[in-house]
């Protein structure tokens, strides 16, 4: 699996927009780009994934560049409780396993 | 709420003993991974079931072993416990494997004194 790396930690202020990036410049073709995150000790939380094309669901979205080797996580009006480790990884396709790195501490501030 | 349950919350146990981490998938869901996390590792990945057969391994010590049931229901077995097996672990559960999105029970959290 491709390697992310991702900033340790970012703050935003409450009813802003939290844009996490996210780099994966090894990333191959047939390997998906997946959001989860973790709040506090809970279990990690799927949010969003995508291939190549730009993604949004209830919770968040997902812009992944042309070449597809950075991403940006969008949570379009962050709340306190989107306080959490945010991960970033690159899953190949097929693959059972998440590899999880170290995450984006995210905290929102009121 | 995931939908997947795991028992017991907390479990606090003694340097060599065995203990067992239960866990109940989504509703419908074949796959169930157990992952472990602690402070100076993260979260690893150690091994996948999928529908009552092993499909994948990852960084799982030979004192730990898993099964899944035929009610899908799986459990983790931890042998000969150390202070360093001391951690969260959790379960997760998919539809069937690849590329499914994985959704995480609440962790057992695991304390050998």
């Amino acid at each position: 699996d491709a390697k992310t790396t991702q900033p340790p930690s970012m703050d935003c202020a409450e009813g802003r927009a939290a844009n996490l990036p996210c780099n994966h410049s090894t990333i191959s073709g047939n390997e998906y780009v997946y959001w989860y995150r973790q709040i506090h000790s809970q279990g990690p939380q799927y949010i969003i994934h995508g291939l190549k094309n730009n993604e949004t669901n209830e919770m968040a979205s997902l812009i992944i560049t042309e070449d597809r080797k950075s991403s940006t996580l969008i949570l379009p009006h962050a709340t306190l409780r989107d306080t959490a480790v945010y991960y970033c990884i690159v899953r190949l396709q097929g693959a059972q396993k998440l590899v999880f790195g170290q995450g984006t501490r995210l905290t929102i501030n009121p | 709420d995931s939908g997947v349950t795991q028992t017991p919350k907390h479990l606090i146990t003694a340097t060599g003993q065995r203990v067992t981490l239960r866990c109940s998938p989504r509703s419908g869901d074949l796959s169930v991974y157990w992952y472990q996390q602690s402070l100076d590792q993260g979260l690893q990945f150690l091994i996948q079931y999928y529908n009552g057969e092993e499909r994948a391994k990852g960084n799982i010590l030979e004192r730990f072993s898993a099964q899944q049931f035929p009610d899908l229901h799986s459990e983790l077995n931890l042998s000969s416990l150390e202070l360093g097996d001391s951690a969260l672990y959790f379960c997760a559960s998919s539809v069937a494997g690849a590329k499914d999105e994985q959704y995480f029970g609440p962790g057992t959290r695991l304390t050998v004194t």
